[in-house]
């Protein structure tokens, strides 16, 4: 069974770093694509893009080019997101979701809320 | 970009009322790229259909999804209590690589 494991919620001031973690179990994230979705509060769903942890190639979304570095570790079978230089916009639920060749996200995991205070 | 539009935005129903929610995008998607997501009150979304018209694992039958080219929707013949969610549209394009969701259609239970 595929499961995700997210890190915490985050309360981080403006202007600092933060990063997320997404530990998988049930199956290797070297086998799949790990993607990143952000959901602001009571808004839709955005796509940040995504990691292949074989080889550490990565593509975002033009959007969060220079706000997201996507990462990963096989040996512990974790995918991370980073986020920079973080404002008010960046307050949001953040989602990994594992994709082989599917085009659909059919994994969610927790989500980890990321809070900006000023 | 291919922008999703989800109308209405919310619509309110009575239990065993038929409902249908729609989903326009600003250019053609294939059909076997749109996706819908239920989304509940503090739950991450779920994968409701995928490929237009496929039912996901667990999803009752009375949920159908239709459509091709810039539009699309999704129908509950029957509606019910539970049925109450956001449910977002998502699309995939290739080229260049974009995951694009719409802006949801959150369905209310009177």
């Amino acid at each position: 069974e595929v499961q995700l494991q997210q890190s915490g919620a985050e309360l981080v001031r403006s202007g600092a770093s933060v990063k997320l973690s997404c530990t998988a179990s049930g199956f290797n994230i070297k086998d799949y694509y790990m993607h990143w979705v952000k959901q602001r509060p009571e808004q839709g769903l955005e796509w940040i893009g995504w990691i292949d942890p074989e080889n550490g190639d990565t593509e975002y979304a033009p959007k969060f080019q220079g706000k997201a570095t996507m990462t990963a570790d096989t040996s512990s079978n974790t995918a991370y997101l980073q986020l920079s230089s973080l404002t008010s916009e960046d307050t949001a639920v953040y989602y990994c979701n594992p994709i082989t060749t599917a085009s659909w996200f059919a994994y969610w995991g927790q989500g980890t809320l990321v809070t900006v205070s000023a | 970009e291919n922008v999703l539009t989800q109308s209405p935005a919310i619509m309110s129903a009575s239990p065993g009322e038929k409902v249908t929610m729609t989903c326009r995008a600003s250019s053609s998607v294939s059909s076997s790229y749109l996706h819908w997501y239920q989304q509940k009150s503090g739950a991450s979304p779920k994968l409701w259909i995928y490929s237009t018209s496929n039912l996901a694992s667990g999803v009752p039958a009375r949920f159908s999804g239709s459509g091709s080219g810039t539009s699309y929707s999704l129908t509950i013949s029957s509606v019910e209590a539970e049925d109450a969610a956001t449910y977002y549209c998502q699309q995939y394009s290739g080229y260049p690589l974009m995951y694009t969701f719409g802006g949801g259609t959150k369905l209310e239970i009177k």
